[in-house]
């Protein structure tokens, strides 16, 4: 059954400290993103990687980290830095751009500051 | 600033009556577009497509019209359906935006029985 899968569904996170979400896909595709939803802001691009060992910034990086070690993984560290943490993130991937405009997202983590 | 914008943050239809969602964008570079529906506590899933060749792309209830002189499209759900109620978000991609899709902020649909 080929899917996304994002863990945990929730994650909670103190004051200085740095949280990683999961995000695993089964469907070989070479591209995957993080994005972010705020309530009325739609979903803003984190990050995004179109091959292993490579990614690229999106619109509001700052205060996160990714790596792409695996084709199957794309995990996304909140740190400290990242005041203001508080959203819905969604991993998507896709086939290898341009071709690949169709995305697909996994359920999503909702993170808080506790 | 936005580069894909949906101004009705909210619809709301009486079941059996057509939903029709709006979109607007400002990149003459985008040439392909995509509406996504997405439940709360959910990840969005892919709906309908068009690309800027056509005007028209058509699945099921679901219509997507594309007027690329005003920068507009629109979906219509016809008969809208309670199970329609979610939020919908316009997506557009192409080299402008290096082929990324770029989201607008989403419409809730509301579908009364």
């Amino acid at each position: 059954d080929g899917g996304i899968t994002q863990s945990p569904k929730y994650l909670f996170r103190k004051e200085g400290q740095n949280v990683t979400l999961s995000c695993e896909q089964n469907l070989n595709h070479d591209a995957m993103y993080w994005y972010r939803q705020d309530p009325g802001q739609g979903l803003r691009l984190i990050y995004y990687s179109q091959i292993v060992n490579d990614f690229q910034k999106g619109d509001i990086a700052e205060g996160y980290s990714v790596s792409r070690e695996k084709k199957e993984s794309f995990p996304l560290t909140v740190t400290s830095a990242q005041k203001n943490p508080t959203a819905f993130y969604l991993c998507a991937s896709g086939p290898p751009l341009p071709e690949g405009e169709k995305l697909f997202f996994g359920s999503g983590t909702q993170l808080s500051v506790l | 600033d936005q580069q894909v914008k949906q101004n009705s943050p909210s619809l709301s239809v009486q079941e059996g009556r057509i939903s029709i969602l709006n979109c607007d964008y400002t990149n003459s570079m985008f040439d392909y577009f995509l509406w996504y529906k997405k439940y709360p506590a959910e990840g969005p899933t892919f709906l309908i497509s068009i690309s800027s060749i056509k005007d028209k792309n058509e699945d099921g209830r679901f219509t997507v019209f594309l007027n690329k002189s005003a920068k507009h499209l629109s979906l219509h759900i016809v008969p809208s359906q309670p199970g329609d109620s979610a939020v919908y978000f316009c997506a557009a991609s192409g080299s402008g935006g290096s082929y990324i899709p770029t989201f607008g902020r989403g419409t809730s649909l509301i579908v009364h029985p």
